[in-house]
């Protein structure tokens, strides 16, 4: 079975500082999406940063950076210069190419210390 | 277009009660989503509608849930004799079928508390 297992409940970071969530998945495909979406409370999840499995290049976007190993199926996500509008949980998510559905983590929750 | 929207925001019923939620997804996105999301848990897929076609419903989708996408626009998403375990946040998503996945547009949810 195809699983998602991010193992940070809760992760603090001081505000400007770097923190590294943790991600990892379990598939016999090799050709898939990663995702890691953010989740504001009460509102809605909000794209973070995608990564393609056949680019070896690790995505980036802004602040946002992954760390891609396919071969150890782990996929972190870096924040550089945490703000205070970080804060939120934070869902790793594998989405299989040629299908609709994502398998979501469990979620890491994010806080931003001033 | 201002995204996906969903109404209501919050449905508190009674046990037993039918509920209905709405989903209105980006104009031009032809797919559209509905997943379940409970306290301390990633989202999990109910059911996929491409156009008005359901394509897929989960079997964590009882007889007691049906969704709709008529014409292809908005969907609805009731659950009949709402049970306490129903309690959760209902999802919406949309996205294009067309091009390389760049993911799903996410609405707000609708949180709904059976009490």
């Amino acid at each position: 079975a195809q699983t998602v297992t991010q193992s940070q409940p809760e992760m603090s970071v001081q505000e400007a500082e770097t923190v590294t969530l943790s991600c990892t998945y379990d598939t016999s495909e090799s050709d898939y999406y990663l995702f890691w979406y953010k989740q504001p409370p009460s509102r809605q999840m909000i794209l973070v940063i995608r990564q393609e499995a056949y680019k070896q290049q690790n995505a980036t976007e802004n602040r946002f950076s992954v760390n891609f190993q396919k071969a150890a199926k782990s996929f972190s996500l870096k924040i550089s210069d945490s703000q205070l509008g970080d804060a939120a949980m934070y869902f790793c998510a594998y989405f299989p190419r040629g299908t609709y559905k994502y398998i979501f983590g469990t979620g890491t929750r994010l806080k931003v210390l001033a | 277009d201002t995204g996906v929207s969903q109404d209501p925001r919050h449905k508190i019923t009674k046990r037993g009660q039918n509920v209905t939620f709405r989903c209105d997804p980006i104009s031009e996105h032809n797919r559209l989503y509905w997943y379940r999301q409970t306290l301390g848990q990633g989202p999990e897929f109910l059911t996929y509608f491409q156009n008005e076609a359901q394509l897929e419903k989960s079997r964590l989708l009882s007889d007691r849930f049906s969704a709709e996408r008529p014409k292809g626009s908005f969907s609805t998403l009731e659950i009949q004799r709402t049970e306490q375990g129903d309690s959760a946040m209902y999802l919406c998503a949309s996205s294009s079928g067309t091009g390389s996945f760049m993911g799903y547009t996410f609405g707000s949810g609708t949180r709904l508390t059976v009490v």
